[in-house]
């Protein structure tokens, strides 16, 4: 199935630093969903925002959306130790189920 | 609330055996999807089902692969006879929709020697 493509693949940033990651897709799309993966663990659902949306918040979590573009990144403000783990994104498109990326690994050090 | 539940969590055996692995989906979720993770092919949906009825078989890689869901609260992937190239994690994930938000297990590490 063809995946959503994610930069950078790996991050590494200090804690309290934000992290930024970016995700693209080639088709349209119904939404946009971020999960994330500890290291050992199933994905996690973080947010979904839909493709009528720009912007959503949740905690430290944001994501925003360019249907124009095709792309969506999640960014992770004042990032703690915890948050290092694997991010995905995710989209339902034409194929109404889950397409994920290739995945960001981020790493937070403390 | 109990969350997607997969047995076993590890499993080792020889290659040519038969491989059971077993899915239990949140109660009140009505499909449900089968992953396998490599490092080198990153997340990979095997099949996916909708009210028990498969209904996306397309990444399920050869006869060997089968998945089963008798009924709303069970699923299972067999490969018969098994191969190291299926070395892998594979995920058991539940939804109330094919693009809603999945809950996923924690998986079967799977080495097959």
């Amino acid at each position: 199935s063809q995946q959503g493509e994610e930069d950078p693949q790996a991050l590494s940033i200090q804690e309290g630093e934000n992290a930024t990651m970016n995700c693209s897709y080639k088709t349209s799309i119904n939404n946009l969903q971020w999960y994330r993966q500890n290291s050992g663990r199933g994905l996690v659902h973080l947010i979904l925002i839909r493709s009528n949306e720009r912007e959503k918040h949740s905690g430290r979590l944001r994501v925003t959306l360019d249907t124009s573009k095709k792309s969506s990144s999640l960014l992770i403000t004042a990032s703690r130790a915890a948050d290092t783990a694997s991010y995905f994104c995710a989209y339902s498109g034409s194929a109404r189920q889950l397409t994920f990326g290739s995945g960001t690994q981020l790493t937070v050090l403390p | 609330d109990a969350g997607v539940i997969q047995s076993p969590r590890h499993e080792v055996t020889e290659m040519g055996q038969e491989v059971t692995l077993r899915c239990k989906p949140i109660s009140g979720h009505n499909s449900l999807f089968w992953y396998r993770q490599t490092m080198m092919r990153g997340l990979e949906l095997l099949i996916y089902f909708n009210n028990n009825v498969p209904i996306d078989d397309s990444g399920m890689p050869e006869d060997r692969f089968s998945a089963k869901m008798p009924n709303a609260s069970f699923s299972t992937l067999k490969i018969q006879p098994s191969e190291p190239r299926d070395s892998a994690v594979y995920f058991c994930a539940s939804s109330l929709g094919e693009d809603q938000p999945q809950h996923f297990g924690d998986g079967t590490r799977l080495s097959i020697l």
